[in-house]
């Protein structure tokens, strides 16, 4: 038990598809993010939420869509994804800036 | 920009044996934090240690240690009594801290470490 809950944890979709990832913490934590890992590559930071609210997006293609309802849940909404979007995305939370993250398990997309 | 530099792709360590992964990174700031994470086939990213840069003890956790040099910028991590449980990629990352206003990880490329029996 990470603390820190992805869904789904494997995923295959068309390029025309639209689908969520859900990310949810049970930790208390007021910031999450999402990563995208591809093969090779360092984690790419994607989105950052601080109390529900979205400071930073790292120059993401608006086909990912991130939602962040509350302090406890983070969406990634997906439509009209590339080939190259396939990847394992992970959700992160932390108590606050200072304090290291905590990782969930990862989704591993692919885009057909 | 700031990046975090990995040039050992692969390791391999003999059980029992002690083996060092290194990292580099490149800042301007003079504060900011430093991690080891790992990640087993499992997949989820696992904290293994972190280093406060204003600090110039070494962390220490366990059977694991860092040599933080911070004019060299240089983060290693020393791995003691390797267990079969410690392969794993191993990511080095770094932490901008401005403030509080963003908590912005920094990841280098990764480090498969394999263990042998």
């Amino acid at each position: 038990e990470t603390g820190v809950t992805q869904t789904p944890r494997h995923l295959v979709m068309g390029m025309t598809n639209k689908k969520s990832l859900k990310c949810e913490q049970h930790l208390g934590h007021n910031a999450m993010y999402w990563y995208k890992q591809s093969a090779k590559k360092p984690l790419e930071l994607m989105f950052v939420y601080n109390f529900k609210e979205q400071t930073e997006n790292n120059s993401v293609p608006s086909r990912f869509s991130p939602e962040c309802p509350n302090s406890s849940h983070l969406f990634l909404h997906l439509h009209t994804l590339q080939p190259e979007d396939s990847a394992l995305y992970l959700c992160a939370s932390s108590p606050r800036d200072d304090q290291p993250q905590h990782f969930g398990d990862g989704t591993r997309l692919s885009i057909l | 920009a700031q990046t975090v530099t990995q040039s050992q792709p692969e390791m391999s360590v003999q059980e029992a044996e002690t083996v060092t992964l290194s990292c580099t990174y490149d800042t301007s700031e003079s504060d900011y934090y430093l991690f080891w994470y790992k990640q087993p086939p499992s997949r989820q990213m696992i904290l293994v240690i972190r280093q406060e840069a204003y600090k110039q003890q070494n962390a220490t956790e366990n059977r694991f240690s860092v040599n933080f040099q911070k004019a060299a910028k240089s983060f290693s991590l020393k791995i003691s009594d390797s267990q079969l449980g410690d392969a794993a990629m191993y990511f080095c990352a770094y932490q901008p801290w401005d403030g509080g206003a963003t908590n912005k990880l920094i990841f280098g490329t990764g480090t498969l470490l394999a263990v042998q029996p």
